[in-house]
């Protein structure tokens, strides 16, 4: 059973504001993900980090930041939300010498 | 420029009825994923095909790998309303990347 955590849930946000999503794992995985989803559509890699103090941007341009300062934590952070952030934010991650990805519940973000 | 496909994009099947949904990718990856999304739900991994000519099977789904022709499928047998759905594919962006690229996906819906 994989133990991936991300929070909030659900987000709804102005315009302008600074906002982080949490995503944490239990199972000391070293690689882990972060993809963007609109509804009804397919998931586009955003950001990846092969373990602590790596971080890559993914094929989707996004102007989130994220960090990895220990194993467990991959926060991502939008310095100034705008509505075209709208969509879903799933975290995902993958064991050491593993292919498989076990994903998140999600964040669903609303920028009004 | 790194593609996959599927096809169909939507499906609307009869309980009882086959059917398969196929996977085309343009990467040299030599393994594959198939996931399952329910709706505002986040992904389930389905199968982990590892090399050409793989076979997994789990119930009423069937997948198989031809890493000659680029191509996955995923069969459905005797279709039941629980395996309405999204169903997506996803490669290595290349052989031996952890990155990888998902598929269109394709919606499913089983009728009773």
């Amino acid at each position: 059973e994989a133990d991936i955590y991300q929070t909030p849930r659900y987000l709804v946000i102005g315009t302008g504001k600074k906002i982080t999503l949490e995503c944490s794992q239990t199972m000391g995985h070293d690689k882990m993900y972060w993809y963007q989803q609109d509804p009804g559509m397919e998931l586009h890699l955003i950001h990846y980090s092969y373990g602590v103090n790596s971080t890559e941007k993914g094929d989707l341009s996004s102007e989130s930041t994220v960090s990895r300062i220990r194993t467990e934590h991959f926060p991502l952070t939008l310095e100034s939300a705008r509505p075209s952030h709208t969509s879903q934010y799933l975290c995902a991650s993958s064991a050491h010498g593993s292919y498989e990805q076990y994903f998140g519940p999600g964040t669903r973000l609303t920028v009004t | 420029e790194l593609k996959v496909e599927q096809n169909p994009l939507f499906l609307s099947m009869q309980e009882g009825k086959n059917y398969t949904i196929y996977c085309n990718y343009s990467t040299t990856s030599d393994r594959l994923y198939w996931y399952r999304q329910d709706p505002g739900k986040s992904l389930e991994s389905l199968f982990v095909l590892l090399s050409n000519g793989a076979v997994k099977q789990e119930g009423r789904l069937m997948a198989s790998l031809d890493t000659k022709a680029r191509l996955s499928t995923l069969h459905i047998t005797a279709a039941v309303h629980d395996l309405s759905a999204t169903y997506f594919c996803a490669p290595p962006c290349t052989s031996g990347t952890y990155k990888y690229i998902f598929g269109t996906g394709t919606r499913l819906k089983v009728l009773a």
